[in-house]
Parts: structure tokens; C-alpha cells; sequence
């Protein structure tokens, strides 16, 4: 069956560095990945999209990267602050044209001042 | 421009009981989604519309789940009668297409006791 799996560990860093958390698939085959933020009691709010045929993406201090062989997709939060800190989820969608984004269960990250 | 609606923020239901929650979705937005987010996991997709018709509902509880969206605006989500494993958020979310950005509202919670 098709599996997503993220760190179910919170991520605790120090100010200042970088962040990465890592998004697994397996059964899967989409063609596109996408990175949303969720803070306690709100709704996601999306960050990245990038596509099967993209290697990395770039937006301010995020980073996206995409491996379609190794299934696996990183995603990096450079120069970290504390406002960063909430929970990360991947979503994987396009295998089937129509078909809506699947998601993780997530990662909380905690970035400490 | 004014993000996707949902009503009521917060239920608490008697098991057995019914309830409704509402959602307007950003205007223009052909694609409405309805997710159901259990506490610790990501966001589960229950129904997929395009405009007034359904793309996807291969995961919603027919026997006690139903949704609607007439005139291919607003929607609304029936849980009828509810059980206890039915607590959890309920995200509506909207996109100009299958495939692009989903916008999430803010959820509507339930509590099932």
C-alpha cells in the first residue's frame, strides 16, 4: 500500500542553524511534492511545490529537494528562528492526473533561542 | 482576497448525535476538498468536488458521512450519527485546479463524548 512516512520525533535545533526534515514514500509515483507549515489549532499553509523533473527548489531561507529514485524528499530551513517552529507536512499528489495531494503525518520542529 | 470559510470553529456532539459544518471556499475556486486531521496526523482526504461533482469520496464513511456542494460554491459535511473515533479536525480546502495550491481554512474541531 502507498506509505508516506516523516519523522514522527520532534526536531529540536538551536537558533541559527539549519533544519532538515525528511519525507519517505514508498508505492508511490507522483508527479509533484509540495511542503506545508501547520502552527497548533490552524489550518496548513503551503510553502513548496516542486515537481517530479526538479531536482531542488529555492524559496528565501527554505530548500526543497526531490530524488524520485531514492523516493525521499528533503527539506531544509537555513539561518533557524523560533518563529519557525511548527509542524511540517508533506503531501504527495499528480500519480493520477485528479487525484488530491496525500499527506504525512508530520514533523514538529522546536527551534530553541 | 478572503481565505476559505468554515463554520463552526468548535462542536462537542453526544455520540449518536448529528452535525453539519460549512465551508466557503476562496472565490473562483473550482476544487473543494474536505480533510479530516486526527490529532498527531497529517490531514486524511474524506472528498474530492470539482465545481458540484465528486472526483473522490473512495474514503468517506458513507454510512454516516455525507457532503455536499451545491451550485458548485459552498459545501457541507454531515456526520450522522457520530462515534467517538470521529474526533478530529475537519480542513476544507479549495484550489483553482486539481494539482495546484490547496488553501486550507482553519478547521472546525469535534469533539465526540
Amino acid at each position: 500500500s502507498q506509505k508516506i512516512e516523516q519523522n514522527s520525533e520532534a526536531l529540536n535545533i538551536q537558533e541559527g542553524k539549519t533544519a532538515t526534515l525528511t519525507c519517505n514514500y514508498t508505492n508511490y509515483s507522483p508527479a509533484y511534492l509540495q511542503w506545508y507549515r501547520q502552527d497548533p489549532g490552524r489550518g496548513p499553509v503551503f510553502l513548496l511545490l516542486i515537481r517530479e523533473n526538479e531536482k531542488e527548489k529555492r524559496k528565501e531561507r527554505l530548500k526543497v529537494t526531490f530524488d524520485t529514485t531514492l523516493k525521499q524528499s528533503l527539506f531544509h530551513i537555513t539561518a533557524s528562528q523560533p518563529a519557525d517552529s511548527a509542524t511540517y507536512l508533506c503531501a504527495l499528489g499528480g500519480d493520477t492526473g485528479r487525484r488530491a495531494l496525500t499527506f504525512g503525518s508530520g514533523t514538529r520542529l522546536q527551534v530553541q533561542p | 482576497e478572503a481565505g476559505v470559510a468554515q463554520s463552526p470553529r468548535y462542536k462537542i456532539i453526544e455520540k449518536r448525535q448529528s452535525v453539519a459544518f460549512w465551508c466557503n471556499p476562496i472565490s473562483g475556486h473550482a476544487t473543494l476538498y474536505w480533510y479530516q486531521q486526527i490529532l498527531g496526523q497529517g490531514p486524511k482526504l474524506l472528498i474530492q468536488f470539482q465545481n458540484n461533482g465528486v472526483v473522490d469520496d473512495s474514503q468517506l464513511p458513507k454510512d454516516r458521512f455525507s457532503a455536499e456542494r451545491l451550485k458548485g460554491v459552498d459545501s457541507t459535511l454531515k456526520i450522522q450519527p457520530a462515534k467517538l473515533e470521529d474526533s478530529a479536525v475537519y480542513l476544507c480546502a479549495s484550489s483553482g485546479f486539481t494539482g495546484n495550491t490547496i488553501y486550507f481554512g482553519e478547521g472546525s474541531w469535534l469533539t465526540v463524548v
